[in-house]
């Protein structure tokens, strides 16, 4: 019972550099999400996509990309990294669309950018 | 603009000192609000849906309730083990969005 897994759980980056964090969900879920959290400013979206082939910008989207891969994949890339991006990035299913559902969340990516 | 809003930021209580947390929110029609705990370096895990005022949802010593205008998280007689992050969030109508409050961060001492 794995349910929403991300990979890598920890990340140091340079400033300019580029990486892909990847997620998987076991459970069929159309939508999938990626929040990142910070102190303070609770879990904000990034981006999310209510089912395979769509996404669509969450409230804090630049400076990354998404791609839906499939109905079980969802990964976050971060094309140049910088300082700011510093944070723990959590992605999360729901398997319910617009109807009411809770959403599950992985154990989370602790990105660091020097 | 949808928001939710939690308090306080953190609480302390003594083995056995009930205690109850508040979410408010501001959303365009109420889909469903949402209780989480997180622990120290994981993700939120689950508690609670709730959907209409009125609703009340119990979890061992968790209990939540929903107004129109707020949530409660009610902490009975709490254990070391409760202390956590507990947060908060809303779906609105026609959204796949999850608006989330910053959370209230629960110490329960020996």
């Amino acid at each position: 019972n794995a349910g929403v897994t991300q990979t890598p759980k920890f990340q140091v980056l340079k400033t300019g550099q580029s990486m892909t964090l990847q997620c998987a969900q076991d459970m069929n879920h159309n939508s999938m999400y990626w929040y990142r959290q910070d102190p303070g400013m609770g879990l904000r979206l990034i981006y999310y996509s209510a089912s395979e082939g769509t996404t669509d910008k969450g409230e804090v989207p630049n400076g990354y990309n998404v791609s839906r891969l499939n109905k079980r994949e969802f990964s976050l890339r971060l094309e140049s990294a910088a300082p700011s991006q510093t944070s723990v990035y959590f992605c999360a299913s729901s398997g319910t669309g617009t109807a009411v559902g809770s959403i599950y969340f992985g154990e989370g990516s602790w990105l660091t950018v020097v | 603009e949808d928001q939710v809003t939690q308090s306080p930021e953190a609480l302390r209580l003594q083995e056995g000192e009930s205690s109850s947390l508040n979410c408010s929110y501001t959303v365009s029609g109420l889909r469903g609000l949402f209780w989480y705990r997180q622990d120290p370096g994981k993700g939120p895990e689950f508690l609670f849906t709730l959907y209409s005022a009125g609703e009340e949802k119990e979890k061992e010593r968790l209990k939540a309730t929903l107004t129109k205008k707020e949530s409660f998280l009610h902490i009975t007689a709490p254990k070391p083990e409760d202390s956590a992050t507990y947060l908060c969030a809303v779906q609105a109508s026609g959204t796949y969005k999850y608006i989330f409050g910053t959370g209230t961060r629960l110490k329960v001492l020996a």
